[in-house]
């Protein structure tokens, strides 16, 4: 079965510029979540997403919002990229709230020049 | 609120010798844990968790780990490491029960060098 899917790999974009990110749940898996990673640090959490409703949201600021589709896939978006918004950006999957763990996918690596 | 701290960002052992990483939780209810590793340019894998039950949790790769309630600790061990375990290796905590929004809190990471 496959995996948390991600795309793009890895992306670069220059200040001010928005972006889109996408992920792909586990088949059945209805609860997607986003966290972003900065070279060094643990993940934090940015988004929760549940039957396409918004559950949860970490301490990011208005730039970065999501949506989460009937098919209960997700995008990310953030708006007016900054320098400080480089980083992996994961995407993680279980099939319920409650359900424990969450599954990762390999995440898409955003460059900010 | 919930925070986790790894205690030691980098350890370093010798193949074959004891592996042990520190991980401390705060949390105001009962905590599921987890702990989870991260090799270069890839995502997260589970290596095991704890959310409720015997508080000696195995998990994959022989890596196991304690739930110890009275010191806030879930240190993660294995007997002897090998120099396929060398990888960044993430804590985190979720508050436990009911439609928990998955708000999964991580430590700094730490990260372990295997020696031949």
């Amino acid at each position: 079965d496959a995996g948390v899917t991600q795309s793009p790999t890895h992306l670069i974009k220059t200040r001010g510029q928005h972006v889109t990110l996408r992920c792909s749940p586990i088949s059945g898996h209805k609860s997607v979540s986003w966290y972003q990673q900065v070279l060094g640090q643990g993940p934090q959490f940015i988004f929760q997403y549940y039957e396409k409703e918004e559950r949860g949201r970490g301490n990011f600021p208005d730039r970065f919002s999501a949506r989460q589709f009937p098919n209960y896939s997700s995008e990310l978006n953030v708006n007016a990229l900054l320098l400080g918004d480089s980083a992996l950006y994961l995407c993680a999957s279980r099939p319920r709230e409650g359900d424990q763990p969450q599954h990762f996918g390999d995440g898409t690596r955003l460059s900010i020049l | 609120a919930q925070s986790v701290t790894q205690l030691g960002s980098h350890v370093s052992v010798s193949e074959g010798a004891l592996v042990l990483l520190r991980c401390n939780y705060s949390s105001s209810v009962p905590p599921y844990l987890f702990w989870y590793v991260q090799y270069p340019n890839q995502g997260l894998q589970l290596l095991l968790k704890y959310t409720t039950g015997a508080t000696l949790v195995k998990g994959i790769n022989g890596f196991e780990a304690e739930f110890k309630k009275s010191e806030t600790s879930f240190h993660l061990t294995k007997p002897s490491a090998h120099m396929s375990d060398a990888a960044e290796y993430f804590c985190a905590v979720n508050r436990a029960g009911g439609t928990s929004y998955g708000k999964l809190t991580f430590g700094q990471g730490t990260i372990l060098t295997v020696h031949p």
